[in-house]
Parts: C-alpha cells; structure tokens; sequence
C-alpha cells in the first residue's frame, strides 16, 4: 500500500535560517509522482513541485530546493534563507492513480 | 488563483441534515478529486472522477456521494450529517489520470455541523 510519512509535525525556526522537510514514501509502482503543496493560514492548498520516480535530479527554484533519493524512499524539501511568508503546512504527496498526502508539516518562522 | 472553483466557502448546518459541495475545475481539466481535510485525519482521499465516472474511491462514508456531470463539474453530496463531518472539503482538477500529473486544489469548503 502507499504511504507518506512526514515525521516533522511542527518545526520552528528563525527567520532567515535553513529548514528541511523530511517525506519519506513507500509504493510498490515502479512509476510514481511525487509531490509538495504548502497551506498557507488562508487554507488553500498550492501546488509546489512534481516529481516523477525516474527524474533523481534535484531541483532548485528560488530559495526552494528538493532532494530526491529513490534509494531512501524520500524527497525532503529545503527551505534557504526562510522568510516569515514561509510559515504553512506543508504537504508531501505520493500519487498512482489518486493522490496520498502526508499528515503535513507545520512549519512556524519567527521574526 | 488555481483555477478550481469551489462553493460555497462556508456552510453551517444542523445534524442530520443534507448539504451538496460544487466544485468548478480547471479549463480543460477531466479529472476531479474531493478531500476531506479534518484535524485529526489530515488530508482524506474520498473519491475521485474521470469525464464524468467514477475512477476511484477512498475513505468515503457511505452517507456520502459524489457525481461528475457533462459539463465536468462535480457535486458532493453529504447526507444524515454528524458533528464529525466537520471538516474542510477540498476539490482538485487534473488534466486526466493517466500522465500523473499534478492536482490543482479549490479554496475548499468549510463545513460546520452543528
């Protein structure tokens, strides 16, 4: 069955500092898409970043980056240089044919 | 702006009561999934559309039902309501099931069972 675990449920930093988030996912598909939405406090879910299980590049946008291990079975988002508009829950999914969310990390920064 | 449309935004209604979630998506878009997002269960898969059948289905309560109509929007509908059924209900789009592609969310509607 597939799964994602995001071991984080709350992480607190001060701005400006580096932050990781850990997402670790189990399937038994050979191909796979991962992914990462933020929930900002307004609610809606954003979308971030797609993955496919034969793409181990790392991809960096902006102050964002991902890491993709397929031999650890995680693709942990990075945070540099973290800024007060950062603070959300962010989500890691793994999808098949339906999409299965992490429980989410809430990640606070502090001014 | 994801493009998906969701409504209402907000509802309040009594226990045992019935309530229909709409949900708009994307231009373009075949495939609409609904999410329950509570609390304590995080984010909920509950069923999932493809051009109007149903392609599949997860945590849903069988009080619950969904439909998607030919013009590709999708209706949820939440029956004999119990306080537990507050949550926030999520819609999203995809272009189809079959490349994988990534879900684009409505704002959701928040429901409160009172």
């Amino acid at each position: 069955a597939q799964k994602v675990t995001q071991a984080q449920t709350e992480i607190s930093v001060v701005e400006k500092e580096d932050v990781t988030l850990d997402c670790v996912y189990e399937t038994r598909d050979t191909t796979y898409y991962l992914f990462w939405y933020k929930q900002p406090p307004s609610g809606e879910l954003v979308f971030l970043i797609r993955r496919n299980s034969f793409d181990e590049q790392n991809e960096i946008s902006g102050r964002y980056s991902w890491n993709f291990q397929k031999s650890t079975s995680s693709f942990n988002f990075t945070i540099t240089a973290s800024q007060v508009v950062d603070s959300a829950v962010y989500f890691c999914a793994l999808r098949d044919d339906k999409i299965i969310f992490g429980k989410g990390t809430r990640l606070h920064i502090l001014p | 702006d994801s493009g998906v449309t969701q409504t209402p935004k907000h509802l309040i209604t009594a226990t045992g009561q019935r309530v229909t979630l709409r949900c708009s998506p994307r231009s373009g878009d075949l495939s609409v999934y609904w999410y329950q997002q509570s609390l304590d269960q995080g984010l909920q898969f509950l069923i999932q559309y493809y051009n109007g059948e149903e392609r599949a289905k997860g945590n849903i309560l069988e009080r619950f039902s969904a439909q998607q109509f030919p013009d590709l929007h999708s209706e949820l509908n939440l029956s004999s309501l119990e306080l537990g059924d507050s949550a926030l209900y999520f819609c999203a789009s995809s272009l189809n099931t079959g490349d994988f592609t990534e879900a684009f969310f409505g704002q959701g509607t928040r429901l409160t069972v009172v």
